[in-house]
């Protein structure tokens, strides 16, 4: 079965610094990946996905990944970040064929300092 | 258009009871997930319907989980017996289609919290 780790649980920036949230699958074939955005009282947002193709995908509100088959990493990386980035970050992994259910990580929880 | 809308935001009940959540999809959209998310965890999948029918509930933890989609649109998420261990944000998705390629869009939760 496939599994996502997102080692980070706490990570603090200050606002206009850049980020990266890193998270790691496990998974014996290319996967699908995801990464998720939740804010106090709102549902989670898709970011982005990755499918298959171009391994850099760009998402929205400034937000990109890379998967690197070679370290099972789907890391997310944003430039410059605000302060309404601040939030829960998810990884999730899904498998290929079949009914397709996505396995998230525990989360990353996102401060942005002032 | 309207997103996904989850009733109640807030559910208090008492170890024992019987609780019924709802799940209001995107209209059109024909698959329908349910997760669960426990504080500090990301969310786990429940069960999904496509249509009518659930196509996959192998995340119900026991039996005293059920849920329903009979005309394939709202969905009812049962829970009786109810169990401190419940306590959770209880998260519904719907996408337009099943398979891996459609976005799932989620509604704010249900937060249940048993005593």
């Amino acid at each position: 079965a496939q599994s996502v780790t997102q080692p980070d649980i706490h990570i603090t920036v200050s606002e206009g610094a850049s980020l990266e949230l890193r998270c790691n699958y496990s998974y014996g074939a290319t996967p699908y990946l995801f990464w998720y955005v939740q804010s106090p009282g709102q549902g989670l947002q898709l970011l982005l996905k990755y499918f298959s193709g171009d391994t850099l995908v760009q998402g929205i509100k400034g937000f990109e990944a890379e998967f690197k088959r070679s370290q099972s990493s789907f890391n997310l990386r944003k430039p410059s970040v605000h302060w309404s980035d601040a939030a829960e970050y998810f990884c999730a992994v899904g498998v290929t064929g079949g009914s397709y259910i996505p396995t998230f990580g525990r989360g990353t929880s996102l401060i942005v300092h002032p | 258009g309207a997103g996904v809308s989850q009733t109640p935001s807030n559910k208090v009940t008492e170890k024992g009871k019987y609780v019924e959540l709802r799940c209001d999809p995107i209209s059109g959209h024909t698959a329908l997930y349910w997760y669960r998310q426990s504080l500090g965890q990301g969310p786990e999948f429940l069960i999904y319907f496509q249509g009518t029918g659930a196509a996959d509930d192998s995340g119900l933890p026991n039996d005293r989980f059920f849920a329903v989609r009979p005309e394939g649109s709202v969905s009812t998420l049962k829970i009786q017996r109810t169990e401190r261990g419940d306590s959770a944000v209880y998260l519904c998705a719907s996408s337009l289609a099943a398979g891996g390629v459609e976005t799932q869009y989620f509604g704010p939760g249900t937060r249940l919290l048993v005593l």
